[in-house]
């Protein structure tokens, strides 16, 4: 039983579609993160919000559109998307200070994402 | 640029004997490392940290060394089981996790 829950498991939508991704953490974390999973790639950093500021990856299309409306609930909302998005989209949180960011990200099980 | 790497992407061993996942990293300035565990259909699972100022660190049946000399990072399981067959990746930090590719550990009964 993970302690970061994500909804859906499993998406497909057309490119044309506006869906959005649910994530919620049950660990009193103070960040919260985007990842995109990608076959064969490392994980890649999309959004984070942590001690209330948000941080982009500005490679990051503005098709994808984050939105953390408390420390414990984080969303992604997907508008236009292309084929090259279909991948696996992961939350995370993590428990941060301002003296320091190191600390383990627990993550949930993801989105598996295909956009057709 | 930076990068964090694995030398072998994939591994098979036999269930009992012992397992080592290596990983090497470049950036210097790291100063916190990771490894995760990554099940098909799951999402990465935290394994063991462990700090610059520390170069061994032991839990459950793994080990982590940590080699700041040559920028080396290792995974060691014990008496590796079926169950641990999975993607293992290791993850440098200065401020910013950086996530290397992963190697597919499988185990053979």
């Amino acid at each position: 039983e993970t302690g970061v829950t994500q909804t859906p498991r499993h998406l497909v939508m057309g490119m044309t579609n506006k869906k959005s991704l649910k994530c919620e953490q049950h660990l009193g974390h103070n960040a919260m993160y985007w990842y995109k999973q990608s076959a064969k790639k490392p994980l890649e950093l999309m959004f984070v919000y942590s001690l209330e500021e948000r941080v982009e990856n500005n490679s990051v299309p503005s098709r994808f559109s984050p939105e953390c409306p408390n420390s414990s609930h984080l969303f992604l909302h997907l508008h236009t998307l292309q084929p090259e998005d279909s991948a696996l989209y992961l939350c995370a949180s993590s428990q941060v200070t301002y003296e320091s960011n190191n600390s383990p990200l627990h993550f949930g099980n993801g989105t598996r994402l295909t956009v057709t | 640029g930076e990068s964090v790497g694995l030398h072998l992407p994939t591994l098979s061993v036999q269930e009992g004997d012992n397992s080592i996942i290596n990983c090497a990293y470049s950036n210097s300035a790291s100063d916190y490392f990771i490894w995760y565990k990554q099940e098909s259909g799951k999402g990465p699972q935290f394994i063991i940290d462990i700090r610059s100022n520390m170069d061994k660190r032991q839990g459950q049946r793994v080990t982590v060394l940590l080699n700041k000399t040559v920028k080396h990072l290792s995974l060691q399981i014990a008496a590796t089981q079926p169950g641990d067959s999975a993607v293992y990746f290791c993850a440098e930090s200065n401020y910013k996790l950086t996530f290397g590719k992963g190697t597919l550990l499988t185990v053979n009964p």
